[in-house]
């Protein structure tokens, strides 16, 4: 069957450290991975897409890892902040004309 | 810019009563999403559609309905509310394009039913 795997439900770290969420996915062949972020009571916002061919993206102090071998996203944040707790989403589809698919999330909490 | 606007932010129903959540979008996009966030179970997509007047079952579609008959407008009909209904809804929309296109999404209707 189809998963999206978030590997964990909460993340503690402090402040200043890099966060590093994971990403991981079964039976799909997606082109594309993207990394949303949500604050509690808000909808998710988009932050980051990733191609297959790229290894790697940064925006700012967001980087973002693709291999589609081991079929694993990875998404830092360096330099955390306070302001960076929320939950953060990875998603793909498995082709250009099917819906999003979701992983259930991980709660960033980054402790002063 | 609006966005992705969806009405209303909350509502207390009962079982058995009927009810339309409105989702709204001033973007141009051709594609519309609702879903349904429960703790522990993540975004499930419910409903969606290609375009004005088309739509397509998702994940979790039982005991709703939808309608598309304006393109900047999807509405999600709950017939008969359940319990097991109660749920933060969200809407979201894209352009064609696929892969590459974010969702934008609206924040959400609270909807419990007693």
């Amino acid at each position: 069957s189809q998963k999206i795997e978030q590997n964990s439900e909460a993340l503690n770290i402090q402040e200043g450290k890099t966060a590093t969420l994971t990403c991981n996915y079964t039976n799909y062949s997606p082109a594309y991975l993207q990394w949303y972020r949500q604050d509690p009571g808000r909808g998710p916002v988009f932050l980051l897409l990733i191609r297959e061919n790229e290894k790697e993206k940064r925006k700012e102090r967001l980087k973002v890892t693709f291999d589609t071998t081991l079929k694993q996203s990875l998404f830092h944040i360096t330099a955390s902040q306070p302001a960076d707790s929320a939950t953060y989403l990875c998603a793909l589809r498995n082709s250009g004309n099917t819906p999003l698919v979701f992983g259930k999330g991980t709660r960033l909490s980054v402790i002063a | 810019n609006a966005g992705v606007t969806q009405t209303p932010k909350f509502r207390v129903l009962k079982t058995g009563q009927s009810m339309t959540l409105l989702c709204a979008q001033d973007m141009n996009h051709e594609y519309m999403y609702w879903y349904r966030q429960d703790p522990g179970m993540g975004l499930r997509l419910i409903h969606y559609s290609v375009g004005e007047g088309t739509t397509a079952k998702g994940e979790v579609p039982d005991g709703y309905n939808v309608s598309r008959l304006k393109k900047q407008n999807f509405l999600l009909g709950l017939e008969s509310a359940a319990p097991s209904q109660t749920s933060v809804y969200f809407c979201a929309s894209d352009r064609v394009g696929g892969y590459a296109q974010p969702q934008h999404f609206g924040d959400g209707t609270r909807l419990s039913i007693l």
